[in-house]
């Protein structure tokens, strides 16, 4: 079973900032959170990935609160292409499990 | 540098056939991973593979379902005697050696009639 909590859908308007949270309780110290996104029945595609520290790259920040039991991912400013199915993931750095364990993920809007 | 690609992208089976699904990961990754979406779910895990091993099979189902990476060629996921219940998308992924991200490819649609 995944190990994350995640709003079913969220809403944002074009041009604005998406914040998506996700909920990680039992995390583990050896664990990162991974972020993956699926637009319209294609490939999930990779976003982003850390580990406590925040992280940013050309797609999105994310922001990993101290305790580690919950994390953001933001789309500074949203477009149209950015509706998808967002997938918050956790798995460990090293020596477990390759498989990523999807969840039902949020469902963004991105509306004009 | 090309993508994971999978072929067929749409393939329709009549139950009791066959299904081939074929993945050849990107250049130089040695990793692949099956992954089956059922229509209005997630992703759930099916098998991963190295080149010629078959490192976790915790996802197959138990009957019809092989899957194989052979040292030359694509890796093939392989359904026997389909049921409409394999109605799904399967998605296929790769990674490089000693890396965790895992890059996906269009994936293949099975309608099974």
């Amino acid at each position: 079973d995944a190990k994350t909590t995640q709003p079913p859908s969220m809403d944002c308007a074009e041009g604005r900032a998406a914040n998506l949270p996700c909920n990680h309780s039992t995390i583990s110290g050896n664990e990162y959170v991974y972020w993956y996104r699926q637009i319209h029945s294609q490939g999930p595609q990779y976003i982003i990935h850390g580990l406590k520290n925040n992280e940013t790259n050309e797609m999105a920040s994310l922001i990993i609160t101290e305790d580690r039991k919950s994390s953001t991912l933001i789309l500074p400013h949203a477009t149209l292409r950015d509706t998808a199915v967002y997938y918050c993931i956790v798995r460990v750095a090293q020596g477990g499990s390759e498989k990523l364990v999807f969840g039902k993920g949020t469902k963004l809007t991105v509306n004009p | 540098n090309a993508g994971v690609m999978q072929n067929p992208r749409h393939l329709v089976r009549r139950r009791g056939q066959e299904a081939r699904l074929r993945c050849s990961p990107m250049k130089g990754h040695s990793h692949v991973y099956w992954y089956r979406q059922l229509p209005e779910e997630g992703l759930k895990f099916m098998v991963y593979l190295q080149k010629e091993n078959i490192i976790d099979e915790s996802g197959m189902p138990k009957e019809r379902f092989s899957a194989e990476f052979p040292k030359e060629g694509p890796s093939i996921l392989r359904i026997q005697q389909v049921v409409r219940g394999d109605s799904a998308a399967y998605f296929c992924a790769s990674s490089p050696q000693g890396s965790y991200e895992q890059y996906f490819g269009p994936g293949t649609r099975l309608t099974v009639t």
